[in-house]
């Protein structure tokens, strides 16, 4: 069985940088497309972007320019980072996988618990 | 405001069939195809539908999708108490930016 697990600081001050982790456990990371996304309290869902086991990335047109998503093939892991944060940015922030094969074959199919992040000084 | 619009809220009692829309247009629903979620309180959501209209193994067949056009749609038969939930469809949109996944701003069920 497959899970995934969020990590990192539950609060970052205006400016600074987000740093999450998602720890794979029960199945390899080196396949699929890893994603994030995340859902601000009260709101709806928020994709932010994916890293596919070979590297290459894909982002939100919204946070492109604040978004680094990488991958840590002997860890199993994937990590986000969202730099000059704000207010704005205070969400359950969910890592979650994505199966994504032949045109209109795609699929969020396994979420982690989500971790909450509060954006304040 | 969401790229692809759902109505905020929808209800029924036990037993009836309820209907969920989602409206996009040519450069999303129109060319891709969509998923639903369902978001129980305090959890994160779990996948429903892919590819517009299949269900993952363990989803009841009540849940079934559509899609026709720019538009999607989520019925639920024989509504369950246990049904009450937000649900938000997804899907990719082909824009000058590049591919990114878009969602529905969610429909909350009240069952009642």
């Amino acid at each position: 069985q497959v899970l995934l697990q969020e990590s990192g600081p539950g609060l970052v001050k205006p400016s600074e940088t987000l740093s999450l982790t998602c720890t794979v456990s029960g199945g390899s990371i080196s396949t699929y497309y890893w994603s994030w996304i995340r859902q601000p309290p009260g709101k709806g869902l928020e994709w932010i972007g994916y890293v596919y086991y070979s590297g290459s990335t894909n982002s939100n047109p919204s946070l492109k320019s604040r978004v680094t998503i990488s991958l840590d093939t002997p860890k199993n892991q994937f990590s986000l980072e969202l730099n000059s944060v704000t207010a704005a940015d205070t969400a359950v922030y969910y890592c979650v996988r994505l199966d994504y094969g032949d045109p209109g074959f795609w699929y969020f199919d396994l979420w982690g618990r989500g971790t909450l992040v509060t954006v304040s000084s | 405001h969401s790229v692809l619009t759902q109505p905020p809220s929808a209800s029924g009692t036990p037993g009836q069939r309820v209907t969920i829309s989602c409206s996009g247009s040519s450069s999303n629903i129109g060319s891709n195809t969509v998923n639903w979620f369902q978001q129980l309180p305090g959890t994160a959501p779990k996948l429903l539908i892919y590819s517009s209209n299949q269900r993952p193994s363990g989803v009841p067949d009540r849940f079934s999708g559509s899609k026709s056009a720019t538009s999607a749609s989520l019925a639920i038969s024989g509504l369950q108490s246990e049904d009450e939930a937000d649900y938000y469809c997804a899907t990719w949109d082909d824009s000058l930016n590049g591919p990114s996944v878009v969602f529905g701003g969610g429909t909350k069920l009240t069952v009642l």
